[in-house]
């Protein structure tokens, strides 16, 4: 089975951390995403890589980088964490070929206090 | 651009009843059309998707999903529901017209089955 693996399942972070949200996926994917998921917004994507060293902006980028130095690695990165950025993280990787989904992993809770 | 819509937040239906869970959609070219459930405090697991083919797709846990174009519209649907089909349920669309793999999701819908 593919894996994607999230290192944390729930993380509580003071207010101006910096923040590192991990994801590793088994399946040699050239693209990886990350997206926040929020009550009655849905899924909103953040940013998302097709290749290593590459990044492209998602509709939420702002407060957020990212960082992919290794294919199978695709790191999210909270500057200076806000309170608003208290979240359910979704990693998710998948194959360029578009008719295939992405598979994701089980998610980070993110609390900023 | 591609979006989709949800239009129903809850969808309640009694165990052994069918049930159907909504989403219409909107590309400029073809659609690729995905259904997805998230369980609580889980990541998603994909159910089914439409590529190209028969209108109707059959996917995991006897769920399947009618593709109308016309009606821009890829209904979920199951013959008899079960309470452990109670979950949040997202669909996704991506635009073969577009240039990356990203998908774009609705805002999910969440399926409560009552005993």
């Amino acid at each position: 089975d593919v894996k994607v693996t999230q290192s944390s399942r729930y993380l509580v972070k003071r207010t101006g951390e910096k923040v590192f949200l991990e994801c590793v996926q088994d399946m040699d994917h050239e693209n990886m995403f990350w997206y926040r998921q929020d009550p009655g917004l849905g899924l909103r994507l953040i940013y998302f890589s097709y290749d290593v060293k590459m990044k492209e902006k998602g509709d939420i980028p702002e407060g957020y980088s990212v960082s992919r130095e290794k294919k199978e690695r695709f790191s999210l990165i909270l500057e200076s964490a806000s309170t608003n950025q208290t979240s359910m993280y979704l990693c998710a990787s998948s194959w360029t070929l578009s008719n295939y989904g992405y598979t994701f992993g089980s998610g980070t809770r993110l609390t900023v206090v | 651009a591609q979006s989709v819509a949800q239009p129903e937040d809850q969808v309640n239906v009694a165990e052994g009843n069918p049930l159907t869970v909504k989403c219409t959609y909107s590309v400029s070219g073809n659609p690729y059309l995905f259904w997805y459930v998230q369980y609580p405090n889980r990541g998603l697991q994909f159910l089914l998707k439409y590529i190209t083919g028969d209108n109707l797709v059959k996917g995991s846990y006897g769920f399947e999903a009618e593709f109308n174009k016309s009606q821009t519209s890829f209904h979920l649907k199951k013959p008899s529901a079960l309470v452990s089909d109670s979950a949040l349920y997202f669909c996704a669309v991506r635009d073969d017209n577009s240039g990356y793999s990203t998908l774009t999701f609705g805002k999910g819908t969440m399926l409560l089955v009552s005993p």
